[in-house]
Formats: structure tokens, sequence, C-alpha cells
């Protein structure tokens, strides 16, 4: 069974700019959750979404943004880009809503010059 | 609120010492469990859960924890390591009214020596 995939995997973009990033979760999973990976703050919550549902939201800004498409798949926005927002954008997805247990796509690095 | 700590931020060993890497969690209500390993350029992959039952969880790669409530603890232990072991090590609690949501502590590098 294939993993979880994210794309794109790298990605460069400019202050002020907005970004959508993609994430296809394992076959028959559906829950996705988003989290920021950067050196100063680690790993947090962004979102997670079942059944087209936001469930959970963490103590991100209004610029960031996210959905749910009938066969699960989950793309996250990020508008209005600032340096701050360089970091490892990871997927996860679970069988059900609050599974628990997710497993984790490799990552979009997303660099704001 | 979940607050998860990993009292070592680095640990250097040799190959084929044992190794501990330890986790602390501070919570009131019933929590899951996990620890995630994460190789350069790569996501986090699951090592191994709690989530009821025997407190000694057995994972992937000959890694094991120890679920210890009174201590709010869940250390990760290898009897014996590998070179190839070298990576970042992350703790992560949830709990029932928020399953979807991981807390993670700020991560282990463990630093496996020839």
């Amino acid at each position: 069974k294939a993993g979880v995939t994210q794309t794109p995997r790298y990605l460069i973009k400019t202050r002020g700019q907005q970004v959508t990033l993609s994430c296809s979760p394992i076959s028959g999973h559906r829950s996705v959750s988003w989290y920021q990976q950067t050196p100063g703050q680690g790993l947090q919550f962004l979102f997670e979404y079942f059944s087209e549902t936001q469930r959970n939201k963490g103590n991100f800004p209004g610029r960031f943004s996210g959905r749910q498409f009938s066969n699960s798949r989950s793309e996250m926005n990020v508008s209005t880009l600032e340096l701050g927002d360089s970091a490892l954008y990871l997927c996860a997805s679970s069988l059900e809503a609050g599974g628990g247990e997710q497993y984790f796509g490799p990552g979009t690095r997303l660099t704001v010059t | 609120a979940q607050s998860v700590t990993q009292l070592d931020s680095q640990v250097p060993v040799f190959e084929e010492a044992p190794v501990e890497l330890r986790c602390n969690y501070s919570s009131s209500v019933s929590v899951y469990l996990f620890w995630y390993v994460q190789y350069p350029n790569q996501g986090l992959q699951l090592l191994l859960k709690y989530l009821s039952g025997s407190t000694l969880v057995k994972g992937i790669n000959g890694f094991e924890a120890e679920f210890n409530k009174s201590q709010t603890s869940f250390h990760l232990r290898k009897p014996s390591v590998h070179i190839s072991d070298t990576a970042e090590y992350f703790c992560a609690v949830t709990r029932g009214s928020t399953l979807g949501r991981l807390y993670f502590g700020r991560g282990t590098q463990l630093t496996v020596w020839p």
C-alpha cells in the first residue's frame, strides 16, 4: 500500500505570495492532519480534516487554511507569505477521525525569500 | 494544554551500546503516546505506540518503550544500537478529546559512533 504523498517536495516563494500544498493520504484513510516543522518552534499542529470538515485547528493565523476533498485528499494554503513561514510542512493521515496513530508523508520544504 | 518534555536534546553513543531516550508528559487525562523517528530530509516514521494494555511496548527496529503512569514517562530504549539508528527521535502525545492532534516534544538527536 502506498504511503502518504505530498507535492511538491520543494518550493521557493517570495514574501507576499501565496502557496498551495497538496497531500494524498494512504488509501482508505479518511483523516488528514497538517504540521509545521521549524528549528525554532519544532513540530506544531496546524489542522485536522475528516469528511471534508475541519475538526481541530492549531494556533496559527488565518493566513493558514486548508480543505479536504471527497476522496480524502487535502490541500493547505498559505496566503501573504512571510519569511517566518519557511518550514517543512508535514501531512499525516489516519484511518478515522481522531485515530491517534498517524502516518506521515515526506513533507514539503517551503522557502520564503 | 499538553506538554511533552524530551529531557535530552542530544544523545551520543557508541555502536552496540544500549540507549535510553527520555520523555515525560503532563496530562491529567488519559493519553495515547507515540515515538517517531525522522531521518534527514524525510518525514516522520512511527516507531511504536501505546494506546492501552501492556505498559511495555515493542516497536520496529528493535526499539521498545515503557509507559509509566505514576511518573508520566514514556522512555524509549534499545539494547544495542547501530550506526543506522542515527536520527532525530520525537515523543508525541494525544488525548481523548483531540485525538487527531499530536503534541510533540522538541526531539532528541541520537548519534551513533563507530
